[in-house]
Parts: structure tokens; C-alpha cells; sequence
């Protein structure tokens, strides 16, 4: 069964250095999302794609966190320079909507960041 | 502002009982309800999705509900199981095909 890929697992950085982390889709999947989900609380999005486009960035801070999807499938997340509260986990998910009739999103197993 | 509550941070039942979860939102006016089980360490799967102008779906020992001018949509799982311990989030999609997630409700089924 086809599945959402990141990587890494787990990353371990100090404040003001930068990190990325890398999501791999279900292949054929145009939507792509990355949200951060902080321990105890729901994901919240950072990001949508539509194939290579940005639909939505408006809760992503801007000032350290970028995100790009340049070919329309796999994309990276990026924060410079990461800050402690930044620590939480990472999930990146994406969803063929077109012709969907449960819009049901694929999660990948996300990345948990720790900043120290 | 928007906001979605989800009735308690943790529910505990009795394995074979009923399980009811509830997803109660404000100002946002959904197309379609989703639930989804998150299990620790791991990203959120998929169960059901309810559209605004459904009452009820039903999948296997699932239910859920969507009350549109209570503004609100019941999760029920029948004859419980220690497998079902996990946290249960709802995600309310507009017809921009935004989602936003509620903050899960932790459910532990006692044997």
C-alpha cells in the first residue's frame, strides 16, 4: 500500500541553527500539506500545495520557515534559524481531491523536532 | 475567530461500552466533517467523512453525526476495545478545501 514518506524520523538541533525536513507523497497526489503539531494539541497547517503551487501559507512564519514543492512532488520544509518553541511534530500529508468523495488526507509518520 | 473544541482531553470507558466523542465548533460554516484516529508517534489516519447535509454515517462499529445548527458532530464506536485507545481528532473542510483540526480528545478503553 502506497505511503507518505519523511525523513528524518527524529532531528535534534540547537537554536538558531536551520533544519529541513524532506516529504515524499503518495505518488499522483497533487495536494500536499505540512503541519505542526505541538504535543497535546491538533495539526495545525503550515502550507498546502497544489502541485507545485502554494494555495495556502498564511499560519507559516515567514520570517524563518519556507517551504517548496519546485516539481510538483516531493518538498522540503525549511526553518532558519529554528527557535526552542519550534520544537513539536512535523507532519507532512497529501490527498488526491480531484474526484474525491472523502477528501481524506494520507499522513506520513512526521518528524519530531526537538530544539535545545 | 474560528474554533473548534473537542468535549474532554481524555475520555475513559469500559471495554464493550459505548464511546461518544464530541467535535463542537464557532464561527465556520463546514462542508464536510472528517474524523481521523492518531495513535503516539504516528500522523493521523483517516476514518470517516460526513457531508453538511448528512444527519448520519456508519462504518463498521462507527457513527457519526453532524448537527449543522448545533454546530456540532458526535463520534460514537459501539462494543468498545483496548484497540481503540488512541486519540480521536475531528478536521472541518470548507469548500476552499481548508481544513482545520480540533484538539483531539485521547481515548483509553479498560479492559
Amino acid at each position: 500500500e502506497a505511503e507518505v514518506a519523511q525523513s528524518p524520523r527524529y532531528k535534534i538541533t540547537e537554536k538558531s541553527q536551520a533544519v529541513a525536513f524532506w516529504c515524499d507523497p503518495i505518488s499522483g497526489h497533487a495536494t500536499l500539506y505540512w503541519y505542526r503539531q505541538i504535543l497535546g494539541q491538533g495539526p495545525e497547517l503550515l502550507v498546502q500545495f497544489q502541485d507545485e503551487s502554494v494555495v495556502d501559507d498564511s499560519q507559516l512564519p515567514k520570517d524563518r520557515f519556507s517551504a517548496e514543492r519546485l516539481k510538483g512532488v516531493d518538498s522540503t520544509l525549511k526553518i532558519q534559524p529554528a527557535e526552542l518553541g519550534d520544537s513539536a511534530m512535523y507532519l507532512c500529508a497529501s490527498s488526491s481531491l480531484i474526484g474525491s468523495n472523502s477528501y481524506e488526507q494520507y499522513f506520513g509518520p512526521g518528524t519530531r523536532l526537538t530544539v535545545t | 475567530s474560528q474554533k473548534i473544541e473537542q468535549n474532554s482531553e481524555a475520555l475513559n470507558i469500559q471495554e464493550g461500552k459505548t464511546a461518544t466523542l464530541t467535535c463542537n465548533y464557532t464561527n465556520y460554516s463546514p462542508a464536510y466533517l472528517q474524523w481521523y484516529r492518531q495513535d503516539p508517534g504516528r500522523g493521523p489516519v483517516f476514518l470517516l467523512l460526513i457531508r453538511e447535509n448528512e444527519k448520519e454515517k456508519r462504518k463498521e462499529r462507527l457513527k457519526v453525526t453532524f448537527d449543522t445548527t448545533l454546530k456540532q458532530s458526535l463520534f460514537h464506536i459501539t462494543a468498545s476495545q483496548p484497540a481503540d485507545s488512541a486519540t480521536y481528532l475531528c478536521a472541518l473542510l470548507d469548500y476552499g478545501q481548508n481544513f482545520v483540526f480540533g484538539p483531539g480528545t485521547r481515548l483509553s478503553v479498560l479492559p
